[in-house]
């Protein structure tokens, strides 16, 4: 069984704070990682898909990680604003389909 | 261009009656997968389609859950017999291509909220 996870389940933080989020998935047989926004009442928007061993990807104030060997990758948010609040879903992705964790619900306060 | 579309966006039905959901994935995708999220669950991959091949249906949770997807393009998500734990957001999504494109972006609807009473 593919196992995905994600922590923590939900954090709040304060506009400007700047704060991470993890996501584990099986280190063997890595193909993709995807990471994704949902904002309530809206369909997941896609973030980044990794695919390379210590890879970097940024978009804006989002930038994420990747470690296949030893199967993690980071989310960091710079500076949180309140827009950001929705929840970030990281998935594995072993071949089409993807399987996904819980999500990280992030709440940011004015 | 327009992004994936999904009919109805909310639908109520009783228990032990048959529901269809539709996915229009966007033009010129040739991969369709559907997804849930249960109450309280993360998301739940239930099937794709890729092209003219078989279809993976690893995903769906019992043999009331089966799906089409006609000329390569509309997809329709059928429950039969629903039941209260079928009560979910049903998302459809559609990429590029798959298989051996795992990198490819998947796209997403907004979603059929599913009550059944």
């Amino acid at each position: 069984i593919l196992n995905v996870e994600q922590s923590p389940q939900s954090l709040h933080v304060q506009e400007g704070d700047s704060t991470n989020f993890t996501c584990s998935f099986p280190s063997s047989n890595f193909y993709a990682l995807h990471w994704y926004r949902w904002e309530t009442a809206k369909s997941p928007e896609a973030l980044f898909v990794m695919t390379l061993n210590g890879d970097e990807k940024k978009k804006g104030r989002i930038s994420a990680t990747l470690n296949t060997k030893e199967g993690y990758s980071y989310l960091y948010i710079k500076g949180s604003q309140p827009e950001d609040s929705a929840t970030y879903l990281c998935a594995f992705c072993p071949g089409g389909k993807l399987i996904f964790g819980q999500g990280t619900e992030l709440s940011v306060k004015p | 261009g327009a992004g994936v579309s999904q009919s109805p966006s909310n639908k109520v039905t009783e228990k032990g009656k048959d529901v269809e959901l539709r996915c229009d994935p966007i033009s010129g995708h040739t991969a369709l997968y559907w997804y849930r999220q249960s109450l309280g669950q993360g998301l739940e991959f239930l099937i794709y389609f890729q092209g003219n091949s078989a279809p993976d249906k690893s995903g769906l949770p019992s043999d009331r859950f089966s799906a089409e997807r006609t000329g390569g393009s509309v997809s329709t998500l059928t429950i039969q017999r629903t039941q209260q734990e079928d009560s979910a957001v049903y998302l459809c999504a559609s990429s590029l291509s798959s298989g051996g494109a795992r990198r490819d972006t998947q796209y997403f609807g907004p979603g059929t909220r599913l009550t059944v009473l």
